[in-house]
């Protein structure tokens, strides 16, 4: 069973670029690796999706090695409101089985 | 645009009831999940189904049983609840990745 590891906090300050590393070995060939952003007393929300190298939007950019082993979040020029926990998830297919493997969140604190 | 929603938001038990959680989904994804988060945790998978007419096992499955009643409804019952049973309930649905997640049910058993 794979497993994902990510740091369990974090703090930065306004402005400032954070970065946030997801560490999933025996990821699957086909599986993406998909990153959410919850704030309490709500589910989860989606931030960005990628399969390998580089991924970017208008919130954030994901950074993908060769190897798939890990993935990292990084959030440009962060603001208060992005005082949230951050989750990687990595699908994983066991057997006749779809397993998804979430790791335990990062809770990052923004300070002003 | 609804998204996913998850009735009821908040629900308390007596240990030894039976409650059903009611989620549902409009934008017609072939996969619907159900996880509980205890406090302070990350997200652990009870039940899911791939597509309409089927159901699997998922991390924690002990305690519940799932319906796939539709394409758009998917319901998660405990039927005999216990009081570590006590945690929030997350539906959500995709196809494939990425997963909508619902508001979440408060369920608190006694």
């Amino acid at each position: 069973l794979a497993k994902t590891t990510q740091p369990i906090s974090m703090d930065s300050y306004e402005g400032q670029e954070v970065n946030i590393t997801c560490s999933h070995n025996n990821i699957a060939t086909n599986d993406y690796i998909t990153w959410y952003q919850q704030f309490p007393s709500q589910g989860p929300r989606f931030i960005i999706q990628g399969y390998k190298t580089k991924v970017t939007n208008e919130v954030a950019s994901l950074f993908i090695p060769a190897d798939r082993k890990s993935s990292t979040l990084s959030l440009p020029r962060v603001s208060l409101s992005d005082t949230a926990v951050y989750y990687c998830l990595v699908g994983e297919s066991m057997d006749s089985n779809y397993q998804l493997i979430w790791g335990a969140g990062t809770k990052l604190i923004i300070k002003p | 645009n609804a998204g996913v929603t998850q009735t009821p938001k908040f629900q308390v038990l007596k240990t030894g009831q039976s409650m059903t959680l009611q989620c549902a989904q409009d934008m017609n994804h072939n996969s619907m999940y159900w996880y509980r988060q205890d406090p302070g945790m990350g997200l652990r998978l009870i039940y899911y189904s791939a597509s309409e007419g089927t159901t699997d096992k998922g991390e924690v499955p002990n305690g519940y049983n799932v319906s796939r009643l539709n394409k758009r409804e998917f319901s998660l019952r405990l039927e005999s609840a216990a009081p570590s049973q006590t945690s929030v309930y997350f539906c959500a649905s995709s196809d494939y990745q990425p997963q909508h997640f619902g508001d979440g049910t408060r369920l608190s058993i006694l």
